[in-house]
């Protein structure tokens, strides 16, 4: 089956610093990439949807400039979460799809991010 | 707008007992529906899907038919194992954009 990855499983860093998140699909060539993060609890937000070469799409509610992604290949997509604070402690995960929009995810394992 | 809604849990069964998960939608147009599968440490797997209104969608002797008029989705399987606890997500696609709105996850922890 199709394998996504995310680097690193879990990070802890300083109030105010930037972190990076990869998510790879390791067997496969994703087209459009996706966002999410999950509360304790709770269920998976869509934060953004990318497309390979383009920029991100947003939902409602979720600060561009603050959850910086970047799409540069058809295998790796990044989440930077700049000037990190502790409300943005969460557990963050990406999914991975080829094809148009009703072929299946594939979801990474998550990243626990946790801001001091 | 577009949302699911899952039973609360956890729900704790024993060994080779019944289970039912509840999973109702609200959506414009006509969703496809899924229920995804997060087992400790790992990520999201697809269990099962329907795409249209009566489809069963059956995997590992698990099983939900899509209700249209009771915009239902409900998960049973006959007999849990203990490998079968995991945290449960009913799931639909959003007609555009491709996108998925999650339910907010069942924990269902199965004793031996």
């Amino acid at each position: 089956g199709a394998v996504v990855s995310q680097h690193p499983s879990w990070v802890i860093c300083k109030s105010g610093t930037s972190v990076k998140i990869e998510c790879r699909s390791l067997d496969f060539q994703a087209t459009t990439m996706f966002w999410y993060r999950q509360f304790p609890k709770q269920s998976l937000m869509l934060m953004a949807t990318s497309n390979e070469g383009s920029k991100a799409t947003y939902e409602q509610g979720v600060e561009k400039d603050k959850f910086l992604i970047n799409h540069a290949s058809l295998t790796l997509s990044t989440l930077t979460v700049t000037s990190a604070h502790p409300e943005d402690s969460s557990f963050y995960i990406c999914s991975a799809r080829r094809g148009g929009p009703y072929n299946e995810q594939f979801f990474g394992p998550g990243t626990r991010l946790t801001v001091l | 707008g577009d949302s699911v809604t899952q039973m609360e849990g956890p729900v704790t069964l024993s060994e080779e007992a019944f289970l039912t998960i509840n999973c109702t939608y609200t959506a414009t147009g006509y969703p496809s529906l899924f229920w995804y599968v997060q087992y400790p440490g790992e990520g999201l797997q697809l269990l099962l899907k329907a795409t249209k209104a009566d489809d069963k969608g059956s995997n590992k002797g698990f099983e939900a038919t899509y209700r249209k008029e009771t915009t239902s989705f409900h998960l049973e399987k006959g007999s849990v194992q203990v490998s079968d606890s995991a945290v449960y997500f009913c799931a639909l696609l959003y007609n555009q954009g491709g996108k998925l709105i999650f339910g907010q996850g069942t924990e269902l922890s199965v004793k031996p």
